[in-house]
């Protein structure tokens, strides 16, 4: 298997203020990582796509200026949510990309962090 | 062209009974298909994954079906358990131009229930 860890696994702030959620692939290296949100008895929805090394793509309608991601290595990468409102209070998830194989061809497997639970208030 | 359309919303199995939950696409050239499991207030879990070159995939008690003329595919959860009351998605996404993985897919999900 894969370990993803995300840290913190909670978090409660005020609202105005930032805050920022770690994503780390424990025991393999992930030149890919995506963030997502997911509100509650719905699916995921994919706020941004995150390559080591370059700048994060952005799903529509989601605010690259509020949703701050860095991907410094490829082992972490965080997504900062800047002047949090109580809006922005959700369940926040990343994946990483480990790539396997199964015979020939290459599966390029995506891994769930633990998610964090953000309340602004 | 993108959606991934996920049935049924709920099901509620008797402890023992096979799950079945189905999966259909439109865009042909998505080549891979997961499925995760969720428990509440945890990340989605890789369950189980196929490639469209091959109709059918088992690990353990969990079968993927794969249907590729019909663009629809299955997951069956045989002597299904109370443990195993989570919520289910299918997903898909194809390689990317650059050689990697594009993002995957989701369909909405399906809550199981399995009854004691």
């Amino acid at each position: 298997g894969a370990v993803v860890s995300q840290h913190p696994s909670w978090v409660i702030c005020k609202s105005g203020t930032s805050v920022k959620i770690e994503c780390r692939s424990l025991d393999f290296q992930a030149t890919t990582m995506f963030w997502y949100r997911q509100f509650p008895k719905q699916s995921l929805m994919l706020m941004a796509t995150s390559n080591e090394g370059s700048k994060a793509t952005y799903e529509q309608g989601v605010e690259k200026d509020k949703f701050l991601i860095n991907h410094a290595s490829l082992t972490l990468s965080t997504l900062t949510v800047t002047s949090a409102h109580p809006e922005d209070s959700s369940f926040y998830i990343c994946s990483a990309t480990k790539i396997a194989t199964s015979g020939s061809s290459l599966l390029f497997e995506q891994y769930f962090g633990p998610g964090t639970r953000l309340t602004v208030t | 062209q993108q959606q991934v359309k996920q049935s049924p919303q709920s099901l509620i199995v008797q402890k023992g009974g096979i799950s079945i939950i189905n999966c259909a696409y439109e865009n042909t050239a998505f080549d891979y298909f997961p499925w995760y499991q969720q428990f509440p207030g945890k990340g989605p879990a890789l369950l189980i994954a196929i490639r469209p070159d091959v109709s059918e995939k088992k690990e353990g008690r969990f079968t993927i079906s794969f249907n590729k003329s019909a663009k629809q595919f299955s997951l069956h959860i045989m002597d299904s358990q109370p443990g195993d009351s989570a919520t289910y998605f299918c997903a898909a996404s194809r390689r990317s131009i650059q050689g990697g993985s594009e993002k995957l897919v989701f369909g909405k999900g399906t809550k199981l229930t399995v009854n004691p």
